[in-house]
């Protein structure tokens, strides 16, 4: 079974706050991707990358930044967080050998206050 | 997003009658078609995949078909266990490993 491992699983800050969400795989993924989860609006993609030093645009981007340090590591950056960030933001790999399934993470759950 | 629109909201059945979840796409995100199931404090999982026309997959006791025809990938199965509550999401993949969920269909199935 596919592991994907997220830190830290919850996390309070404040309007304006400097935060970094964590995501670690180790089943020699290409692609890792970022979600976020709210109701009403499913699962939306952040960011993902196709390997170290890569990165690319998802549907929601504004306010994130993604980092692709090592195949394993993939880390969403939310520089000025605001109130709007607080969802549920899971971290998500796959490739071809895995037939394109993407495996999750427990998820972290963010509040912006 | 616009790419793909399942059954809206929150559907509620009784233990033992059938479950058939909607989902529609867009023609360009055929490439392939997922279900995933979110159970209650857990995070999402496979349920079932297709990029075969016409051809059942089931796992689980759900199936689906694929009809590219009518851009359609709906999510059945023949009687609701209450284990089934979750949250299911319809996702084509229009493009090798980028996934397009859809909203969310959450199944209360009732005793």
């Amino acid at each position: 079974e596919a592991a994907v491992t997220q830190s830290p699983r919850n996390k309070v800050t404040v309007t304006g706050g400097n935060v970094t969400l964590s995501c670690r795989q180790t089943n020699s993924h290409n692609y890792m991707y970022w979600y976020r989860q709210d109701t009403g609006h499913g699962l939306r993609l952040i960011h993902y990358s196709y390997g170290a030093g890569n990165l690319q645009i998802g549907d929601v981007p504004d306010g994130y930044k993604a980092t692709r340090t090592t195949q394993e590591d993939f880390f969403l950056l939310l520089e000025l967080a605001s109130p709007s960030q607080t969802s549920l933001y899971f971290c998500a790999s796959s490739d071809r050998d895995s037939k394109n399934t993407l495996y999750f993470g427990a998820g972290t759950r963010l509040s912006v206050l | 997003g616009d790419s793909v629109t399942q059954t809206e909201g929150l559907v509620t059945l009784t233990e033992g009658l059938p479950v058939m979840l909607n989902c529609t796409y867009q023609t360009a995100y055929s490439t392939f078609l997922f279900w995933y199931v979110q159970h209650l404090n857990e995070a999402p999982k496979l349920l079932l995949k297709s990029s075969t026309d016409n051809k059942r997959t089931e796992h689980q006791g759900f199936h689906a078909t694929l009809h590219k025809s009518s851009s359609s990938f709906h999510l059945q199965k023949s009687s609701a266990q209450l284990s089934d509550s979750a949250l299911y999401y319809c996702a084509p993949m229009p493009n090798y490993n980028v996934l397009y969920f859809g909203s969310g269909t959450k199944l209360t199935v009732e005793p």
